[in-house]
């Protein structure tokens, strides 16, 4: 069974920190990290889909980094604002089914 | 552009009632998952498939559920004489290949 752990489980920031999780996978299954935004009512919206190890993507004020060989992937949001404030999942795609193990998300409130 | 689309948003009914979801696709993907998300986790993969074929479904998924996709287009997820534990948010996503899956906005089934 495929385990998927994220921390912290949840952060409460002010406006302007920057902040990051922590995703970590079995580096023994790996096919691809995708890492989501999930806000209230509604739908995940997904961030990025990181293939390699060593990738690094960048969205606006986020970023991603992956590491395949240890099995961790972090996500670091720059410069927190109120609509940051969502819950953010990684997924792990262990097989060819590209079906995604999450893990429990971390619950970030950015605070004005 | 329309996206992934779930029926109904939220559902009340007593234990033991038969409930259907019903989740359309984003026309051109060819994949269709359903996940079920509960308080504080992540979502749980529940079964998938490509087109008219249902290639994998989770444990979790005991014989009171069943999901069809008859034409490769439209999904239902039906749960038969339903418990209290099936009270859970039921998200249906898709996706073509190995693409990033797009998300509809969910059912939340409340068990009375």
């Amino acid at each position: 069974i495929l385990n998927v752990e994220q921390s912290p489980q949840s952060l409460h920031v002010q406006e302007g920190d920057s902040t990051n999780f922590t995703c970590s996978f079995p580096s023994s299954n790996f096919y691809a990290l995708h890492w989501y935004r999930w806000e209230t009512a509604k739908s995940p919206e997904a961030l990025f889909v990181m293939t390699l190890n060593g990738d690094e993507k960048k969205k606006g004020r986020i970023s991603a980094t992956l590491n395949t060989k240890e099995g961790y992937s972090y996500l670091y949001i720059k410069g927190s604002q109120p609509e940051d404030s969502a819950t953010y999942l990684c997924a792990l795609i262990g097989d060819s089914s590209y079906k995604l193990i999450f893990g429990s998300g971390t619950r970030l409130l950015v605070r004005p | 552009d329309t996206g992934v689309s779930q029926d109904p948003r939220h559902k009340i009914t007593k234990r033991g009632q038969n409930v259907t979801f019903r989740c359309d696709p984003i026309s051109e993907h060819n994949r269709l998952y359903w996940y079920r998300q509960t308080l504080g986790q992540g979502p749980e993969f529940l079964t998938y498939f490509q087109n008219e074929a249902q290639l994998e479904k989770s444990r979790l998924l005991s014989d009171r559920f069943s999901a069809e996709r008859p034409k490769g287009s439209f999904s239902t997820l039906e749960i038969q004489r339903t418990e209290q534990g099936d009270s859970a948010m039921y998200l249906c996503a898709s996706s073509s290949q190995n693409q990033p899956q797009h998300f509809g906005d969910g059912t939340r089934l409340s068990i009375l």
